[in-house]
Order: C-alpha cells, then structure tokens, then sequence
C-alpha cells in the first residue's frame, strides 16, 4: 500500500522558513513524482509545485517561484518542502500527494501539515 | 494559467436524490481533468480521472463526464457519507490548477 506520512505541526513568526517533509513508502520512491499543494483556512486548493525524485528536476507555480525549494532525499525516500519569508497568507494545511507522470492526477495524498504563521 | 471555475458554490440535495456539479476551463484541456472529494479533517480523495475513468475503489454512483471545456461529475443516489466538497482539477497544462469547489450539503 502506498502512503505519504507527513511531519507534524509547525508554528512560525513572519519572516520565518518552515520545512517540512513527506515520507512515502510502498513503492519505488523514483517512480513517481511528489507535489506540494496548500490549502488556506476554509479556502480552496492551490498547486505549489513538484519533485522528480530521479533527478531532483523541479518545477513551481509562479505565484511560489523565489520563495519555495521541493527536494527530494532518495537515501530516505523523503521529500520536503521549504517555504521562506512567512507571512500571515501563508497560515494553511500543506498537503503532498504524487503523480505517475509529471502533470497527472494526484493520488493518493498525505494527511497535511498545518503551519501557522504568526507573531 | 488555465482557470478552472466551479458551479454551484453550494448544492444542497436530499439523500437519495441526484448531484451535478460542474466545472469548466478557460480553455480546452482536453480529457486531462480530475475530481477529488475532500471531508473535513480529511485530506482531498482522487474520484475520476481522465474525466471520466472512476479512480480504484470509487463507487458506480460517481460518474464523470466531457471534455475540451465543460465538465461534469454527476452522483446518481447522494448517500451520507457522500456529502463534502468536490474540486475539479486540470493537468493540460502548468501550473495544475482547481477549481474553487463545489460544496455538496445536506438538504
């Protein structure tokens, strides 16, 4: 069975980095692809971007470009997410999930990890 | 960006009765669409894919439909467990982008 087994609750003042770590297990970590999705308070989902575990080949949504790094750690089948220059906005649920192919559906999903921004 | 853009906000319906929800694009992605189910607490769960191909596990009453523009998920007979919010998802193109989502409750 595949799962994705995300780290625990951050909390962090503005200005802050948060990093934050997906460990999957029951397949083959090169194989697939891992992304990052946040999702606010009560809000909607929105894609942050993507790790290609193989070569560690990245891609970002735009509104994240500068401020997110996504890695991959094949000696832990782990991978993280790190997010720079907190702000209040980015108080939310940060989800991975993965892909067969780069741009895919997104299946399955870890549980979440809530980062909360504040001063 | 391709903008995805989900209707009804709410949809309210009697256990039993059928849903349909939309979702449409800005433009076409041709069949690359996926619908996910998330309850609260819960992280999002893969539905369809491909538009219309029912993810492992998923049960007969969820159906998707269309392609290029307009897009359909349809559940024939709301069962409890089946209320939640419902988000369409492209994959045409970068960046992945969903829908603001439908909310599915309880009539």
């Amino acid at each position: 069975e595949v799962q994705l087994v995300q780290s625990g609750a951050e909390v962090k003042k503005p200005g802050a980095t948060v990093k934050i770590s997906c460990k999957v297990s029951g397949y083959i970590f090169t194989d697939y692809y891992i992304h990052w999705v946040q999702q606010a308070p009560g809000k909607g989902l929105e894609w942050m971007g993507l790790v290609d575990p193989e070569d560690g080949e990245t891609t970002y949504a735009a509104k994240f470009q500068g401020r997110v790094t996504i890695t991959a750690d094949t000696s832990t089948d782990t991978a993280y997410m790190e997010l720079s220059s907190l702000r209040s906005e980015d108080t939310a649920l940060y989800y991975c999930a993965i892909t067969t192919v780069g741009a895919g559906r997104l299946d399955p999903w870890g549980r979440g990890t809530l980062v909360s921004v504040s001063s | 960006e391709i903008v995805m853009t989900q209707s009804p906000d709410i949809l309210s319906v009697s256990p039993g009765e059928r849903a349909t929800l939309s979702c449409r694009a800005s433009q076409s992605v041709s069949i690359n669409l996926a619908w996910y189910q998330q309850k609260p607490g819960q992280a999002p769960r893969l539905l369809v894919y491909t538009a219309s191909t029912r993810a492992s596990g998923i049960p007969a009453r969820f159906s998707g439909s269309g392609s290029g523009t307009e897009f359909t998920l349809t559940i024939s007979s709301l069962q409890s467990e089946d209320f939640a919010v419902y988000y369409c998802q492209q994959y045409t193109n970068w960046p992945l982008t969903f829908g603001g989502g439908t909310k599915v409750e309880i009539k």
